[in-house]
């Protein structure tokens, strides 16, 4: 059984253009979160997910950030006309069915994201 | 002041040591999560506990709900125990402490 998988592992952007950060959760999960991890900083709750539904995303900026589940295929991250203050770790994570709030999630190896 | 406060910091320990790392929050939680941080970046969840203790190997985790507290013990440290350990609780959302960087020596 895979576990969480996450690509691009590494992803260079310049200012303005869009990123899109994939995750494909493990087989039989149902629920994914995305975390962010600033240069130097703790990890921050972004958004929480199931199928083709977004459940919580207080944690997301106001602008410029959205996120899916789609029915078929990843959840994807997406970061529309990035800045240099959104270079960070991203991190998904994926529980199996049943509440967030006492389920282990499971965490995918991160997208480094470089803002140039 | 954060809701999850973890301590020390840093901590570097010498190998065969017994290392405790503590967490305190002040919010209301369904549960306390432990994470480990590798050097590459990886992050692997550990424990995941509401109450009394749990154990896994050398590692051992404790939560006190009315004081609010969780200490995570490992027991005859190791080199490769060296990381970073993220204290995190979850109500309806997550919210993580800042991390303690364990550095073990040989």
């Amino acid at each position: 059984n895979a576990g969480v998988m996450q690509n691009p592992r590494h992803l260079v952007r310049r200012r303005g253009q869009e990123a899109r950060l994939r995750c494909s959760p493990m087989k039989g999960h149902s629920h994914v979160y995305w975390y962010r991890q600033l240069p130097e900083e703790g990890l921050k709750f972004m958004v929480y997910l199931q199928k083709e539904n977004i459940i919580d995303e207080s944690g997301m900026p106001k602008e410029r950030f959205s996120a899916e589940f789609p029915k078929e295929g990843p959840s994807i991250l997406r970061i529309q006309q990035v800045v240099r203050g959104d270079s960070a770790a991203y991190f998904c994570a994926s529980s199996p069915q049943g509440a967030y709030r006492t389920d282990t999630q499971y965490f995918g190896p991160g997208t480094r994201l470089t803002v140039l | 002041k954060n809701e999850v406060e973890q301590s020390p910091q840093n901590l570097t320990a010498q190998e065969g040591e017994f290392i405790t790392i503590n967490c305190s929050y002040s919010v209301g939680i369904s549960a306390l999560h432990w994470l480990q941080q590798h050097p590459g970046g990886g992050i692997v969840s550990l424990f995941m506990l509401s109450s009394g203790k749990k154990k896994h190997g050398r590692l051992i985790a404790t939560i006190n709900i009315q004081e609010k507290h969780s200490s995570l013990h490992i027991t005859a440290s190791h080199p490769r125990d060296s990381a970073v350990y993220i204290c995190a609780v979850s109500l309806n959302d997550m919210r993580f402490g800042a991390g303690t960087r364990l550095t073990v020596k040989p």
